[in-house]
């Protein structure tokens, strides 16, 4: 079955500075990779993924995240964070062939401080 | 453009009553999902639904029932409330993205 794990539940940075998120996935076959993101009380909006082809997708408001097969990461990245940016973010992960739900990390709530 | 609703948004129930959370779409997918958000424990799959007539378990199936009669509506019941089923519960529906509902923030006191 597959797995995700998110490296650190809260991440804090100062504005202008870079955010990285990380995200390990354990799966046996290809995966499919998600990041979603989640402002105060509301529901949850697709950031990104990663289905087939370029390993390095890029998203909404800025950010990107890079599949590594080998390291079995897709962390995600921001070269600059806004205040805006301050939500929880979750990494999730499917299997490219058949229905298997998708399953979530933990989350990862970032901050950020002016 | 509706995507995923849910009904009701927010609730608050007696230990012990029942209840029925509605989840419908308008994007004709056959795949439903039902999700609970813990702090702490990211999104936990409860039931899932792969078409019309179709129910499997996910993570945490225990004290809930579903329903797939029409392919557009998945019904989740609690039948018999507790405190742990205090939560906020997701749906979903999925081609190959996923598309969430606005959540239903439950409390059981």
């Amino acid at each position: 079955a597959q797995s995700v794990t998110q490296l650190g539940s809260h991440v804090s940075v100062s504005e202008g500075a870079l955010v990285l998120l990380r995200c390990n996935y354990s799966s046996s076959v290809p995966p499919y990779l998600f990041w979603y993101v989640q402002y105060p009380n509301q529901g949850l909006q697709l950031l990104l993924k990663y289905t087939t082809g370029a390993t390095l997708v890029k998203g909404i408001n800025g950010f990107e995240a890079e599949f590594k097969k080998s390291e079995t990461s897709f962390h995600l990245t921001k070269p600059s964070a806004h205040m805006s940016d301050a939500a929880e973010y979750f990494c999730a992960v499917t299997l490219a062939s058949g229905n298997t739900p998708l399953v979530f990390g933990k989350g990862t709530r970032l901050s950020v401080i002016a | 453009n509706a995507g995923v609703t849910q009904t009701p948004k927010f609730r608050v129930l007696k230990t012990g009553q029942s209840m029925t959370l509605l989840c419908a779409q308008d994007m004709n997918h056959e795949y439903m999902y039902w999700y609970r958000q813990d702090p702490g424990m990211g999104l936990r799959l409860i039931h899932y639904s792969v078409g019309e007539g179709t129910t499997a378990k996910g993570e945490v199936p225990d004290g809930y029932n579903v329903s797939r009669l029409k392919k557009q509506n998945f019904l989740l019941g609690l039948e018999s409330a507790a405190p742990s089923q205090t939560s906020v519960y997701f749906c979903a529906t999925r081609e190959v993205v996923y598309t969430f509902g606005s959540g239903t923030r439950l409390t059981v006191v």
